[in-house]
């Protein structure tokens, strides 16, 4: 049963336009939602993250919305650069007895055309 | 500064023989410690988590298990290892989400793991 569901594999979107990744998740646990950003045979790095109680946040050109009522979020990139192509993974975070675990969706492949 | 290691960074090995990965962080006292592997199509799976010394859970019936001897030190072996076993492993850092942090994790390099 997965909890946090990215389900396109894939996106292609032109260098300069806006890139958005979507996410959905089952659990209403989960407190805080992250993003991650992998490139291949590498380990994934931190890009941006939002908590519960707010519904955006903002670092540069990229920008997380959250919608809790339809337990959704997306990451917009804007403007889209080919540099930014990778796999973006969604987290959710829940704190268990004093251990915060994430857990990941399978990631969206997103491709940037020069 | 804080920094993860992981290594190998590349293992191939036979079906039925022994793993052990090991992963070390430095700069950081009492983090919590994690296993994820990611298999084609799924994603980054958790395998294992500890919060402390000698402390392990486990997400995931499998294969594997993992053990924490040092405070900064996670391995993950395997007795005899399956097919199924192959994927990118990868170890992970965090401290618990308080005040301005984020309770990200960290990520070391990765292991790529292939059984045949």
């Amino acid at each position: 049963d997965q909890q946090v569901k990215q389900n396109s594999p894939s996106l292609s979107v032109q260098e300069g336009r806006i890139s958005i990744l979507n996410c959905d998740y089952t659990n209403s646990m989960f407190d805080y939602f992250l993003w991650y950003k992998k490139y291949p045979a590498e380990g994934p790095t931190f890009l941006i993250s939002i908590s519960s109680i707010k519904d955006k946040n903002e670092d540069g050109r990229f920008t997380v919305f959250l919608n809790k009522s339809a337990k959704h979020l997306s990451l917009h990139i804007v403007p889209s650069q080919p540099g930014d192509s990778a796999v973006y993974f969604c987290a959710a975070s829940e704190t268990q007895g004093g251990s915060e675990k994430l857990v990941f969706g399978k990631g969206t492949k997103l491709t940037v055309n020069p | 500064s804080q920094t993860i290691h992981q290594w190998p960074a590349t293992l191939v090995q036979p079906v039925g023989s022994p793993l052990s990965l090991e992963c070390t962080v430095e700069g950081t006292s009492n983090p919590n410690l994690y296993w994820y592997r990611q298999a084609a199509g799924r994603g980054l799976q958790l395998l294992f988590y500890s919060v402390g010394i000698g402390q392990i859970s486990s997400e995931v019936p499998q294969n594997l298990s993992a053990s924490r001897p040092q405070d900064r030190q996670f391995i993950l072996s395997s007795k005899k290892l399956l097919l199924s076993d192959s994927g990118f492993y990868l170890c992970a850092w965090s401290v618990l989400r308080s005040g301005g942090n984020t309770g990200e994790l960290f990520f070391g390099e990765g292991s790529r793991l292939t059984v045949l």
